[in-house]
C-alpha cells in the first residue's frame, strides 16, 4: 500500500542554520503531497503542498519540490529560527480509493526539530 | 473566525467507562476525520466521514464509535473495548476528500 517515510529525528540546529528534512513516498497513483507542522500541545497546521510533479510548494521560508523521479518531497529552509521548533509531518493523498474513499491522508511518523539560539 | 473546535482539551477515563470527545467545525466542510497520535508513531486514522449520516472505518477503528448527524459535528466515543486509549486525539475536516485537511487543537485522553 501507499506509504510515507521521513528521516528520523530529533534534529537539532543552531539559529540561522540550513534545514533539510527528507521525505520519500510510495504510491500507485499520482498523489498530492503535503507538509504539516505541529507546535507543542497543538494540532497540525498545513505548511505547504504540491499537487503534481515538479511543483514547488512554499510558505514562511519553507520550500519543498515534488520529485516524481525520486519519489521525494524534501522540506528545506535556508535559515531556521527558534520559533521553527516543532514536529514536521510529511503526508500524501493519493486521490484514489484508500479505505473506501478518495483523498485520505497517509502520514509519515514526524520529525522533531529543535532550534537553539 | 472559522475553524475546528475540540473539547475538552484534557479528559480522564476510568476503567470500563465510555467517554465522548467533541469535534465541531464551522468551515462548512463536507469531510471530517478522527486521528490518534502516539509518540513516535505519527497519526493513525480512526474513522472518517465524507458526508452527513455516513462514515467509514479507518485503520484502527476497533474500540471506537462515531456519529455524523450534522454536517458540523463529528463526535468520537472511546468505548471500554479500547484497551489502550491513552493518546492524543485529533479531529480534522476538509472541503472535500481531496482538499488539505484542517485540524483542531486536540484532546489528550488519559486513564485514571
Amino acid at each position: 500500500g501507499d506509504s510515507v517515510t521521513q528521516m528520523e529525528g530529533p534534529v537539532t540546529l543552531s539559529e540561522e542554520a540550513f534545514l533539510t528534512i527528507n521525505c520519500t513516498y510510495t504510491a500507485t497513483g499520482y498523489p498530492s503531497l503535503f507538509w504539516y507542522v505541529q507546535y507543542p500541545g497543538e494540532g497540525l497546521q498545513l505548511l505547504l503542498k504540491a499537487t503534481k510533479a515538479d511543483d514547488k510548494g512554499s510558505n514562511k521560508g519553507f520550500e519543498a519540490t515534488y520529485r516524481k523521479e525520486t519519489t521525494s518531497f524534501h522540506l528545506e529552509k535556508g535559515s531556521v529560527q527558534v520559533s521553527d521548533s516543532a514536529v514536521y509531518f510529511c503526508a500524501l493523498s493519493d486521490g484514489v480509493n484508500y479505505g473506501g474513499s478518495q483523498g485520505n491522508l497517509i502520514f509519515g511518523k514526524g520529525t522533531k526539530l529543535s532550534v537553539k539560539p | 473566525d472559522g475553524g475546528i473546535t475540540q473539547s475538552p482539551k484534557y479528559l480522564f477515563r476510568k476503567e470500563g467507562q465510555n467517554v465522548t470527545l467533541s469535534c465541531e467545525q464551522n468551515l462548512n466542510h463536507d469531510a471530517m476525520y478522527w486521528y490518534r497520535q502516539d509518540p513516535g508513531q505519527g497519526l493513525r486514522l480512526i474513522y472518517y466521514s465524507q458526508i452527513v449520516n455516513d462514515f467509514q472505518k479507518g485503520d484502527i477503528a476497533e474500540g471506537y464509535s462515531v456519529s455524523r448527524e450534522k454536517k458540523e459535528s463529528f463526535p468520537l466515543t472511546v468505548t471500554s473495548a479500547q484497551k489502550n486509549p491513552t493518546a492524543f486525539y485529533l479531529c480534522a475536516s476538509s472541503l472535500t476528500g481531496r482538499q488539505p485537511q484542517h485540524f483542531g487543537d486536540g484532546t489528550r485522553l488519559s486513564i485514571l
